[in-house]
């Protein structure tokens, strides 16, 4: 089955740097990358996705690059803000079982 | 309609008792899914239900018990659960289990404490 790793698990920055967020995943037929905002007992929210004919998508502060070749993908978040600070997940759907495989989460703080 | 319905969004049951959360959408989906999430790690698949039938059973327990009346409904049975089954319980719902476009699409959860 597929398999998602995501680096790094903390990820600390100033308000108004850059924050990236890495994930790799294991099966070249999956298609479908969202990525997923959690704040603190809340349920995650989908930030932004890409699918597997596309390899940037954009929406404001927010972009997600997708490399199909080397089977990884990346969350780029720019001009952060301190209201950005929460876990973001990568997921990537597994063929057609319409399993989502999540990655083990970034922990994002930014600093005031 | 754009929502995933989850009731109660708190529960808290003893480990005798039985209790069903419940999921409802409405945007036409014909999957569903049941997702475990312990604090600060991913959700878990646990379910999948596409066209009202179940199609993945990722070798959840048999306390947990998954039922789909029909396209818009989702319950997942709870019955003797253990204090390690305490978490946030995520239901979810998406166009197919494949194609084009998903919509994949989260409930606000139901917080499930087992004492």
């Amino acid at each position: 089955g597929e398999n998602v790793e995501q680096h790094p698990s903390t990820l600390s920055v100033q308000e108004g740097d850059s924050a990236v967020i890495k994930c790799t995943y294991s099966d070249s037929a999956s298609n479908y990358f969202p990525w997923y905002k959690q704040e603190l007992g809340k349920r995650p929210q989908l930030i932004i996705d890409i699918r597997s004919n596309v390899g940037e998508k954009k929406d404001q502060r927010i972009a997600v690059t997708l490399n199909k070749t080397a089977k990884h993908f990346s969350l780029h978040i720019t001009e952060t803000q301190p209201e950005d600070s929460a876990v973001y997940f990568c997921a990537v759907l597994e063929g057609n079982t319409g399993k989502l495989i999540f990655g083990q989460g970034t922990t994002l703080q930014v600093k005031p | 309609d754009t929502e995933v319905t989850q009731t109660p969004k708190h529960l808290v049951m003893g480990m005798t008792n039985k209790k069903s959360l419940k999921c409802e959408q409405h945007m036409g989906h014909r999957a569903m899914y049941w997702y475990k999430q312990k604090a600060k790690k991913p959700p878990e698949l646990m379910f999948v239900y596409s066209y009202e039938k179940l199609s993945i059973n990722e070798s959840v327990p048999s306390r947990f018990s998954p039922e789909c009346p029909n396209s818009s409904l989702l319950n997942l049975h709870l019955h003797a659960l253990q204090p390690e089954d305490s978490a946030l319980y995520l239901c979810a719902s998406s166009r197919s289990g494949g194609g084009a476009n998903y919509g994949y699409t989260f409930g606000s959860g139901t917080r499930l404490t087992v004492v």
